[in-house]
Order: structure tokens, then sequence, then C-alpha cells
């Protein structure tokens, strides 16, 4: 069983459709982190959390907005969307913001079709 | 230039075989190196560090050489249950507004067969 979960593990939504993502830690993380995979490219970090405050928008688009209620949530608002999102979306928690161990810890994903 | 540049492969090899992998990083103030390894439709998992000194966890080998800005995993001795994505991680100098973030390559995918 992962120390971080991520729901829904499947979502297919049209464009103008509004959905969340939601992410939760059990390890006691003082950081959290969302990725986007896609096919062929590197990870591309796009929101970053240290103790709820967010210290990290990578030039996300507006129409992905994160929120970070406590230490152990993390969620990813997804709004009016495109069909190049589609995408793993990949919630991550580390002990602390430096992850001076370059461990972090994922969830299995949130794997998003957008029609 | 990509921050993280890895030979996306795939690296087809039999069980048994010796199987390297490069990396190259752009950025020459990065601080700390390590791989991952990613199981098809599974999230990536530290796989280790990597040294100055080179080290060895088993019958994986991973080297630094910050001149050239080049890392390198060696595997031997490779088994089926190998196969998977190995991704190369590059992290930056914390200090100042810097708090060490991490840049991901997109991964090198090998399949070890019987």
């Amino acid at each position: 069983e992962t120390g971080v979960t991520q729901t829904p593990r499947h979502l297919v939504m049209g464009m103008t459709n509004k959905k969340s993502l939601k992410c939760e830690q059990h390890l006691g993380h003082n950081a959290m982190y969302w990725y986007k995979q896609s096919a062929k490219k590197p990870l591309e970090l796009m929101f970053v959390y240290s103790l709820e405050e967010r210290v990290e928008n990578n030039s996300v688009p507006s129409r992905f907005s994160p929120e970070c209620p406590n230490s152990s949530h993390l969620f990813l608002h997804l709004h009016t969307l495109q069909p190049e999102d589609s995408a793993l979306y990949l919630c991550a928690s580390s002990q602390d913001l430096r992850v001076y161990t370059g461990e972090l810890f994922f969830g299995e994903g949130s794997r998003l079709t957008v029609l | 230039r990509k921050e993280v540049e890895q030979d996306p492969g795939p690296f087809n090899v039999p069980e048994g075989a010796t199987v390297a992998f490069n990396c190259t990083y752009s950025n020459s103030a990065s601080q700390s190196f390590f791989w991952y390894r990613q199981d098809c439709r599974k999230e990536p998992k530290l796989l280790m560090s990597v040294y100055s000194s080179g080290n060895e966890d088993g019958r994986f080998t991973a080297q630094l050489n910050r001149a050239s800005q080049y890392i390198s995993l060696l595997i031997r001795d490779s088994k089926l249950s190998d196969s998977a994505t190995y991704l190369c991680v590059v992290k930056e100098r914390t200090g100042g507004t810097s708090y060490g973030k991490l840049t991901f390559g997109q991964g090198t995918i090998l399949t070890v067969h019987p």
C-alpha cells in the first residue's frame, strides 16, 4: 500500500467539465507536488507546496488550479481543459522542501483523458 | 538544450547481460544526482543516489563525472525484473531562493528478455 494515495485513478472529461484530482499522503511529510507525465516527455513539475504554502507555479495555465488545505492533502482543480492536457498526473510528497535525500514519494497517478 | 537528457532507448537485452545508461545535464551548478525506476503503469521510485566517487548497490553501479556533466547507471547480470524505465534526476543547488528543485530526464526504457 502506497503512502501517497490519488483519486480518481482514471478520469474522462469533456472540455467544458469541471473536475478535481485528490491526493493524500500518510507519511507526515511537509512538501507536496503535482507533476504531469506525458508520453515520451520528462516529468513536468507543475506546483509545489511546502507547509500548505505554494512555493512554485511552473508556468501552468490557469485552467489548472491547485489547493492545499493542510499538509496531508493536495487537490488539482480542472476547468475548461484541452485535449493536449490528457496525461498522467502524479502527486508526490517529500519530508521537506529541500529533499536532501532526493527521494520523492509518488502516488500511482490519475490518468486523465480530455475529449 | 534539455536540462536533463537521456537516450530514450528502448534497450532490449537478454538475461544476464550488462547494460549501461547515460545521462547528461546542462546546469553545471547542479548539486545532487539520482536514478529513479518506473515500472510499467506504476509510479517512479528512487533507485539510488549518485555520488562523486561512484557507488554500487548490488548489481547496480552509478557514476558521476561533474567535469563532463555526465551520469551513468550500469546494471550487471540483468534480470527479467529489471525491465522498467530508468529516470535520471538532477537536483539544483539549494540556497537563497532556490529550494533545490528536482528535474527529471525523459527516461530510458529497458526490456530484459529470457
